[in-house]
């Protein structure tokens, strides 16, 4: 079965400092890769995707993530974070050969930013 | 509509009743999709539509639940004899097709919450 595990729950981090949310999941094969942010009494807003092609992948507010098919992971990064950012992240993963897209998601992890 | 709304943005109601939940994709959108967001569970597919018919409802938790989507725009989530497990976030999402990589965008949600 398709699973996605984001092995943190909270991350704590000063703002300006860098980031780092881990992603690993576990498919039969490479699935369309996805990272989701959600702010407080909203729904979820695309921070980016992976469907195939350059492993490193640009999204918007200045995050990136990593495609790592030997490590299955997909980890999300900032160079510096602001406190805006503070929020929760989720990353999903999405069948490659289906007709759509059931996406199915981690966990999440609540990012604090301390000033 | 600029994105995909939801009504009610809250929901309160008793054990035992029915409710109806209801979602306005995004103009153009053929795609539509039901989540479910519960502290337990975390974030669940439950249904897609593709136009107005329903290839995978497999998602729904039990014969209380059922959807409908009419003139390929309005879905409406209806939950009957509702359950204090059902106590949720229930979000929609829609994407211009259901192919895997057409991004879906979520609306903010209604919180339903069972007395």
């Amino acid at each position: 079965a398709q699973s996605v595990t984001q092995p943190d729950i909270h991350i704590t981090v000063s703002e300006g400092a860098s980031l780092e949310l881990r992603c690993n999941y576990s498919y039969g094969a490479t699935p369309y890769l996805f990272w989701y942010v959600q702010s407080p009494g909203q729904g979820l807003q695309l921070l980016l995707k992976y469907f195939s092609g350059d492993t490193l992948v640009q999204g918007i507010k200045g995050f990136e993530a990593e495609f790592k098919r030997s490590q299955s992971s997909f980890n999300l990064r900032k160079p510096s974070v602001h406190w805006s950012d503070a929020a929760e992240y989720f990353c999903a993963v999405g069948p490659m050969n289906t007709g759509f897209q059931k996406l199915v998601f981690g966990t999440g992890t609540r990012l604090l930013v301390s000033p | 509509g600029a994105g995909v709304s939801q009504s009610p943005s809250n929901k309160v109601t008793e054990k035992g009743k029915d409710v109806e939940l209801r979602c306005d994709p995004i103009s153009g959108h053929t795609a539509l999709y039901w989540y479910r967001q519960s502290l337990g569970q975390g974030l669940e597919f439950l249904i897609y539509f593709q136009g107005n018919s329903a290839p995978d409802k497999s998602g729904l938790p039990s014969d209380r639940f059922s959807a409908e989507r009419t003139g390929g725009s309005v879905s409406t989530l209806t939950i009957q004899r509702t359950q204090q497990e059902d106590s949720a976030v229930y979000l929609c999402a829609s994407s211009l097709e259901g192919s895997g990589n057409q991004p879906q965008h979520f609306g903010d949600g209604t919180r339903l919450s069972i007395l």
